[in-house]
């Protein structure tokens, strides 16, 4: 069945530590998008693509890395993680841009 | 950023009764609007969108509506049912650009 995969789906780390986080989407979306979520911020983004090898940063993007080599697949790295970043990720994708964001079911991230 | 807010942030409901979450948002601009559900452990998920040239717009069992006076969106359940229970988020962009969320409301539904 098509869909929007995360991986892990938990994860514990300790701070100054390289984590990634994985999404992959087999709709062939052109667009996806990283956000976080904290409580009482709502959902904030971090970074987005519009395409293959295109991407920009969102509203949160300090501390953070992306690539989009192939259109499936959009990992986020934390390159030395802070306890700051202990949050839940989500990992959405839509066909365009006037489209709603299809999510999937998140990666929550403990930072030590 | 943005500001997108909720005026309530838990909704109790009896089973059967229709509910209303409501949304404020900041930006006059902003022309296009989402509602979702999101449930525990879950992703959100989309329920219904709106754009700044309708002020209504109805799906299966909900309605979204938009005054853009006093730039407030509301979402509109009929009969709600044990399974709506979850947080609502509205999302809030400007040309379809990056998106806004407020930080949600709570829907519990009792039997």
């Amino acid at each position: 069945d098509a869909g929007i995969t995360q991986s892990p789906r938990y994860k514990i780390t300790e701070t100054g530590r390289q984590v990634t986080l994985m999404c992959h989407q087999t709709w062939s979306h052109s667009y996806m998008f990283w956000y976080r979520q904290d409580l009482g911020h709502g959902l904030r983004l971090i970074y987005y693509s519009a395409a293959a090898d295109i991407t920009d940063k969102g509203e949160v993007p300090d501390g953070y890395v992306v690539s989009r080599s192939k259109t499936e697949n959009f990992p986020l790295t934390l390159e030395s993680a802070t306890r700051s970043q202990t949050s839940v990720y989500f990992c959405a994708s839509s066909s365009d841009r006037v489209q709603p964001q299809h999510f999937g079911d998140g990666t929550r991230l403990s930072i030590l | 950023g943005e500001s997108v807010g909720l005026h309530l942030p838990t909704l109790s409901v009896q089973e059967g009764d229709n509910s209303i979450i409501n949304c404020a948002y900041s930006n006059s601009a902003s022309d296009y609007f989402i509602w979702y559900k999101q449930e525990s452990g879950k992703g959100p998920q989309f329920i219904i969108d709106i754009r700044s040239n309708m002020d209504k717009r109805q799906g299966q069992r909900v309605t979204v509506l938009l005054n853009k006076t006093v730039k407030h969106l509301s979402l509109q359940i009929a009969a709600t049912q044990p399974g709506d229970s979850a947080v609502y988020f509205c999302a809030e962009s400007r040309n379809f650009n990056k998106f806004y969320f407020g930080s949600g409301t709570k829907l519990n539904v009792k039997p």
